[in-house]
């Protein structure tokens, strides 16, 4: 299937600090993006989505970046706090829904 | 709204034995309901996609004698994991659309260990 690579796999901040994961996509027909939270053991939460006819989405401290000429897509979240951390996942949806391999966020306190 | 209710949370069963995972669209219908396989501390990987009334689309590697799909009504689709064996230990979690909806909505999530 198509694949969707997701960097980095791990990242660490200090509390205060921004957080960026980035995305690529080889479907050129997907036309929708969502990220993922998904805390140990527990299912994914959906925190934030981007259609294919939008380039930028922001919700309080978290945003979508999507470039579909490069097919890659960002998740930016500003003053990152503890309970941030978390596996956060990219995805995208043309006849399927295909993730990234999540990236393992951790906030310092 | 949207929600989706999957059982049973978590199942060990021995190997040979089969086990069948249930997911259950709640305020909504389902036409749609993905299936997803995730190891430790790896990502969500596609074993197959079920339509209601119709069999279901595996994905490439995913056995479908082994992982039966039924998706016999706009609510209701079981994943029933056939002969298990202790390598099918895995987070299995469904998903689905509301139609008209962009959005995704999980189940909770099965873990299944075979000992």
């Amino acid at each position: 299937g198509e694949n969707v690579e997701q960097h980095p796999s791990t990242l660490s901040v200090q509390e205060g600090d921004s957080a960026v994961i980035k995305c690529t996509y080889s479907d050129s027909a997907s036309n929708y993006f969502p990220w993922y939270k998904q805390e140990l053991g527990k299912r994914p939460q959906l925190i934030i989505d981007i259609r294919s006819n939008v380039g930028e989405k922001k919700d309080q401290r978290i945003a979508v970046t999507l470039n579909k000429t490069a097919k890659h897509f960002s998740l930016h979240i500003t003053e990152t706090q503890p309970e941030d951390s978390a596996v956060y996942f990219c995805a995208s949806k043309g006849n399927d829904m295909r993730f990234g391999a999540g990236t393992r966020l951790t906030v310092k306190p | 709204g949207a929600v989706v209710s999957q059982h049973p949370s978590w199942v060990i069963c021995k190997s040979g034995t089969s086990v069948k995972i249930e997911c259950r669209s709640l305020d909504f219908q389902a036409t749609t309901m993905f299936w997803y396989r995730q190891f430790p501390k790896q990502s969500l990987m596609l074993m197959a996609t079920s339509n209601e009334g119709s069999k279901a689309t595996y994905e490439q590697g995913v056995e479908k004698d082994k992982f039966l799909i039924n998706h016999a009504s706009l609510t209701l689709s079981t994943l029933t994991v056939t002969s298990a064996h202790p390598e099918d230990s895995s987070f299995y979690i469904c998903s689905a659309r509301l139609q008209g909806y962009y959005g995704y909505t999980f189940g909770s999530g099965t873990r299944l260990t075979v000992v």
